[in-house]
């Protein structure tokens, strides 16, 4: 069975381009979460859906930042414009089910974005 | 407000030693509580949780783990380490739907 799928694995942008990152959960999880660690800090949560539809979106640092999934599938998370402090490890996670008490979240490699 | 603190950015150990990782937490109920590994060029993986019961607990890779709710504590430990246990190391608590991770501890192990 297919892991967490995310590319591409590094990205390096210069400030002010749009990038987008994708996510392919494993087949049948319904949730789909967003994290990202900047360099040095801890990994923060950005957001969480469920199939569709935005579950949780409250660690979405501003506006430009846009994430979908459409069809409840694969997820993007789009960065327009693309600032410095946006650089850092972009984390995909997905599961059957939601909760803290999770033991079945399954995590990407990530994607490494360097915005210069 | 919940946090984790992983007070170690780095240790060095030599391949055989014992090792301990820190964590602290700041949460208002029963916490659960999570340690990740991420080794290189892989994504994060789950080596123990504590939700309830027993406070040591045991995980994957022979790791294990004990909660002390009088310490806020969920230190990690091995009791002989492997070259290929070098990695970073990750202490998480859950929260509602989502995981509050700490700053993360790298372990480099030297033969």
């Amino acid at each position: 069975e297919a892991g967490v799928t995310q590319f591409p694995s590094h990205s390096v942008i210069e400030k002010g381009q749009t990038v987008t990152l994708r996510c392919d959960p494993i087949s049948g999880h319904d949730n789909l979460y967003w994290y990202r660690r900047v360099m040095g800090k801890e990994i923060k949560f950005l957001l969480h859906f469920v199939k569709e539809s935005k579950q949780d979106e409250s660690g979405m640092p501003n506006n430009r930042f846009l994430a979908e999934r459409t069809g409840g599938t694969y997820s993007t998370l789009k960065v327009q414009p693309a600032e410095l402090e946006d650089s850092g490890v972009y984390f995909c996670a997905s599961s059957q089910v939601p909760g803290a008490t999770n033991e079945k979240l399954f995590f990407g490699s990530g994607t490494q974005l360097s915005v210069l | 407000a919940q946090s984790v603190t992983q007070p170690d950015i780095h240790i060095t150990v030599s391949e055989g030693a014992s090792l301990e990782l820190r964590c602290n937490y700041s949460y208002g109920a029963t916490p659960y509580l999570f340690w990740y590994v991420q080794s290189p060029g892989q994504g994060l993986q789950l080596l123990l949780k504590y939700f309830s019961g027993d406070t040591l607990v045991q995980g994957i890779k022979g790791f294990e783990a004990e909660f002390k709710r009088s310490q806020s504590s969920f230190n990690l430990r091995k009791p002989s380490v492997h070259w290929s246990d070098a990695a970073e190391y990750f202490c998480a608590v859950g929260f509602t739907d989502k995981l509050i991770f700490g700053t993360g501890t790298r372990l480099q192990v030297f033969p």
